[in-house]
C-alpha cells in the first residue's frame, strides 16, 4: 500500500519569500513521486516528477524538489514566491507494481501575500 | 498537440439519476484513468483502462462503471446518483512506457 502526507493544509508567505512545502510518502517498493499545481476551477498540472533517476529534481516555475529516501519526504520548493503560485499543490506517489494508480495528499493551499 | 480534453465542463443532475462523463486522451496516448475530487481533498482513484480493458479499480461502489473505446477514449459512468458523488472528475492520460499522467481540465459535477 501507498500513502502521501502533505503536512500543512494552508501555507502563507510573501512575495519574494521561500516556498516549502512538506509532502511525506509511505510506498513499500520504491516509488514515483509527483508535485502537481491546481488553480481555481481547473485540472491538475505537472510541476515536476521523480522517478529514480536524479535525487534534485527540477521543475517548472522555478520549483524544484528533493527525495530523501531516508526521510521518505519529497519536500517541494521555490527561492522566491510570486504572486502567481497562488494555488493548491498536491504529492502524489505512484508504484509500477500498482498499476501506476496515482495516491494523492490532502493538498496544501498555497497563499502569497505582498 | 492537443492535451487531455473532457465534457461536459460542468454537470448538473438530481439524485438518482444518470451521468455520462467523456474523456479523449492526448494522441498516441492509450492509457486513461479516472480520478474523484471532492472539494477540499486531493483526487480519488477510480479507474485505470488500457487497451480497452479495466487494470486497475479504486474503492467505489458499483454504481460507478467505465469503459475504453478502440480510439483510446473513455467514458465513465455513474447510476443512481447520490448527493455526496457531488465532485470535480478528472481524466488522465499517460503513454504505457511512462509513469507521468497527464490530466485534463475535468467535470464538475454537482448532484441536486
Amino acid at each position: 500500500a501507498q500513502s502521501v502526507t502533505q503536512l500543512g493544509s494552508h501555507v502563507s508567505v510573501s512575495e519574494g519569500a521561500l516556498v516549502l512545502l512538506r509532502c511525506n510518502y509511505s510506498s513499500s517498493v520504491p516509488p514515483y513521486l509527483f508535485w502537481y499545481v491546481q488553480y481555481p476551477n481547473q485540472g491538475l498540472q505537472l510541476l515536476l516528477k521523480y522517478t529514480s533517476a536524479a535525487t534534485l529534481v527540477k521543475g517548472i516555475n522555478g520549483f524544484e524538489a528533493e527525495f530523501k529516501k531516508s526521510e521518505t519526504s519529497f519536500h517541494l520548493t521555490k527561492p522566491s514566491a510570486h504572486m502567481s503560485d497562488a494555488a493548491e499543490y498536491f504529492c502524489a506517489v505512484s508504484t509500477t507494481g500498482g498499476g501506476n494508480k496515482l495516491t494523492f495528499g490532502t493538498g496544501t493551499q498555497l497563499k502569497v501575500e505582498l | 498537440d492537443a492535451g487531455v480534453t473532457q465534457s461536459p465542463t460542468h454537470l448538473i443532475k438530481t439524485r438518482g439519476q444518470h451521468v455520462t462523463l467523456r474523456c479523449s486522451p492526448i494522441s498516441g496516448h492509450k492509457s486513461v484513468s479516472w480520478y474523484q475530487q471532492v472539494l477540499g481533498q486531493g483526487p480519488q482513484f477510480i479507474f485505470q483502462y488500457y487497451e480497452k480493458e479495466e487494470r486497475g479499480r479504486g474503492n467505489f461502489p458499483d454504481r460507478f462503471s467505465a469503459r475504453q473505446f478502440p480510439n483510446y477514449s473513455s467514458e465513465l459512468n455513474v447510476n443512481a446518483l447520490l448527493l455526496g458523488d457531488s465532485a470535480l472528475y478528472l481524466c488522465a492520460s499517460r503513454s504505457f512506457s511512462q509513469e507521468t499522467q497527464y490530466f485534463g481540465p475535468g467535470t464538475r459535477l454537482l448532484v441536486l
